[in-house]
């Protein structure tokens, strides 16, 4: 168990709608990451987080957006969902102390998105 | 810009004998090179990683990495796969010099097949 929570395992929807997808990261880390992951595109990087503020953006498209709330966990919030934004969504979090666990990325199980 | 390849979309070795997983990356800097691995219907899990030091670095479950600044290469390696080894392997690089904000980025994975 990896210690990142990531709620729902499962999510069906329908074209047009708006889901939102909830992660909670290890106790004690204050960077959370979002990936999605298709079997055309691979994992690629959406957005990051650290205590609060936006840090780093990836390929995210501007119908997803994400935050993160004063106790640390995170929402990537998907709109207007297409049937292409059908795949997993990874949530990680890490830490930034001075240990060797630093930069280790810690994965949750995902949420399957399925867009029908 | 930072980049990984990972030119192998599968890799199948018999049981027992010696696995390679290839990797190449691009920075501007220094690299932190890591690898992760991939259960079906799991979140990734950290493997290994190379910050300093010696270049060949011991993971979990057996598995090493050698890196190789020249080449800049990150292969990993495992002396006798295991079936259970079979799973979806991601190079990862960030770049020692991109400060706290830790934007890593991931290949796009190789299947190992370990065939009894």
């Amino acid at each position: 168990d990896s210690g990142v929570t990531q709620t729902p395992k499962h999510l069906i929807t329908a074209t047009g709608q708006r889901v939102t997808l909830r992660c909670s990261p290890r106790s004690g880390d204050l960077s959370v990451y979002w990936y999605q992951q298709s079997l055309d595109q691979g994992l690629q990087f959406l957005i990051q987080y650290y205590n609060g503020e936006e840090r780093a953006k990836g390929n995210i498209l501007e119908r997803f957006s994400a935050q993160q709330f004063p106790d640390l966990h995170s929402e990537l919030n998907l709109s207007s969902l297409e049937l292409g934004d059908s795949a997993l969504y990874f949530c990680a979090s890490s830490g930034l102390g001075q240990s060797s666990a630093k930069n280790i990325q810690y994965f949750g199980a995902g949420t399957r998105l399925s867009v029908l | 810009a930072q980049s990984v390849a990972q030119p192998e979309d599968q890799v199948n070795v018999a049981e027992g004998n010696p696995l390679t997983v290839k990797c190449t990356y691009s920075v501007s800097g220094n690299p932190y090179l890591f690898w992760y691995v991939q259960y079906p219907n799991r979140g990734l899990q950290f493997l290994l990683k190379y910050i300093t030091g010696d270049n060949l670095v011991k993971g979990s479950y057996g598995f090493e990495a050698e890196f190789n600044k020249s080449q800049t290469s990150f292969h990993l390696k495992k002396p006798s796969a295991l079936v259970s080894d079979s799973a979806l392997y991601f190079c990862a690089v960030r770049d020692m010099n991109s400060g706290g904000y830790q934007k890593v980025t991931f290949g796009i994975g190789t299947k190992l097949q370990v065939i009894p």
